[in-house]
């Protein structure tokens, strides 16, 4: 079964600069989900998408946005890297016939250095 | 507001024993579900099962078992006969049932150890 695609695995970048995170749902999903899970830190809940809006948001910095575009894919751009963003950041997906269950994608690790 | 306490920070048996975590949760909601996550050490988080809050019967998978109590707002996982490769961080989590995003609320995780 298709599962809930993220890219790139792991990611190195230098403070300051820009990263995006793509997310990439389970086919006929329409709701995405971001966290973001420090070290030793449980996932903490960024911001979500249905049919491509804005559906809820969390403790997501200004410096961050992100978008669902009409394919259904997510991408979480992330503008002046500060050291403090290392983390993992999942995505999870979740459709209609499912509901409220969550979906997680295998994770982006990045390293702001 | 919705919370998630997860009261055992670190636990560390022995192969072959039976250990519980704990799970208590804060919801104003009548309708929510309940969650439990594995995370290895590889990162990914693996789902382990779903609870509604109006189903109060406890479910057993293998070695793996859930009492749901709502009138303590527990959740606790038991495993049974402990294996090596149940080591992982474990979390709980919530989500109300009605609602735009049905985002999760974790709790702050127990990290399992079995020891061969």
């Amino acid at each position: 079964a298709a599962g809930v695609i993220q890219s790139p695995r792991h990611l190195i970048k230098e403070k300051r600069e820009t990263a995006t995170l793509k997310c990439y749902p389970i086919p006929r999903h329409d709701t995405v989900y971001w966290y973001q899970q420090g070290p030793g830190q449980d996932p903490q809940f960024l911001i979500s998408f249905y049919e491509k809006m804005q559906s809820d948001k969390g403790s997501i910095p200004d410096r961050f946005s992100a978008q669902q575009f009409s394919d259904y894919h997510s991408e979480l751009n992330m503008s002046s890297l500060e050291l403090g963003d290392s983390a993992l950041y999942f995505c999870a997906s979740r459709g209609r016939e499912a509901r409220d269950e969550q979906f997680f994608g295998p994770g982006t690790r990045l390293t702001v250095l | 507001a919705q919370k998630v306490t997860q009261a055992q920070t670190e636990i560390s048996v022995v192969e072959k024993e039976d250990v519980t975590l704990d799970c208590v949760y804060e919801t104003r909601d009548t309708t929510y579900y309940l969650f439990w996550y594995k995370q290895p050490p590889s990162g990914e988080l693996v789902f382990l099962i779903r609870r509604n809050s109006f189903d109060e019967q406890n479910e057993i998978s293998g070695r793996y078992s859930w009492n749901f109590q709502k009138s303590t707002s527990s959740f606790n996982f038991t495993i049974t006969a402990s294996q090596v490769v149940d080591s992982a961080v474990y979390f709980c989590a919530l989500s109300e049932a009605r609602g735009a995003t049905n985002k999760l609320i974790f709790g702050t995780g127990t990290l399992l150890a079995v020891q061969p």
